[in-house]
């Protein structure tokens, strides 16, 4: 079945330092894979996608590359502020195997202190 | 204008109530779906509906029933809720096509309900 790893947290960060959130996955068709971002008190916001090998995305600043030799989707930041404190939840969805529910991860939670 | 809304945002309730949870999307979208929030943030698909007819359902106590009178809304109803469903429910939906991005699932604000 399909499945997503991601980093333990919770990560402490400065104001202006880089971040790194680590995400592999398995997937038995050819997924696509999101980052959902969730801030205290609130519902899930798309944040980045891709959709096949290679792609980029991106928004706000945070980047995540799909790599499919590491199976990996790892969302980075150069310079976080404080405003990007939240849970960040790696997910994928599977189109080959038909059906269209997300997998996620099991979240990670991101503070940032001034 | 909100996207996909649900209500209540708040819920709490005495064991072996029954209750529901409203969701109403206005993207247009073909396909609905609740997942589940426990205590520790980990999130599972619940229920998915496409079109007004369920194609995804995990395994999830039958005193759960999803019901969708058309499909811009998909509602929860719980019976004889139980302490361990205290949890935040999140209703999303998506537009599949065959183009690139299908999957994307755009999330409602999420309901917490609290058993008591």
């Amino acid at each position: 079945g399909n499945s997503v790893t991601q980093m333990e947290g919770p990560v402490t960060l400065s104001e202006e330092a880089f971040l790194t959130i680590n995400c592999t996955y398995t997937a038995t068709g050819y997924p696509s894979l999101f980052w959902y971002v969730q801030y205290p008190g609130e519902g899930l916001q798309l944040l980045l996608k891709a959709t096949k090998a290679d792609d980029k995305g991106s928004n706000k600043g945070f980047e995540a590359t799909y790599r499919k030799e590491t199976t990996s989707f790892h969302l980075e930041k150069g310079s976080v502020q404080v405003s990007d404190s939240a849970v960040y939840f790696c997910a994928l969805s599977d189109r080959g195997a038909g059906s269209y529910q997300l997998t996620f991860g099991k979240g990670t939670k991101l503070s940032v202190i001034p | 204008d909100t996207a996909v809304s649900q209500t209540p945002k708040y819920l709490v309730t005495q064991m072996g109530n029954d209750k529901s949870i409203k969701c109403e999307q206005n993207l247009g979208h073909d396909t609905m779906y609740w997942y589940k929030q426990d205590s520790k943030k980990f999130l599972k698909i619940m229920f998915s509906y496409n079109n007004k007819e369920l194609i995804i359902n995990e395994t999830v106590p039958n005193r759960f029933s999803p019901k969708s009178p058309d499909k811009a809304h998909l509602n929860l109803h719980i019976n004889s809720l139980e302490l361990g469903d205290s949890a935040v429910y999140f209703c999303a939906s998506s537009q599949p096509t065959s183009g690139a991005g299908e999957d994307t699932q755009y999330f409602g604000p999420g309901t917490r309900l609290t058993v008591l």
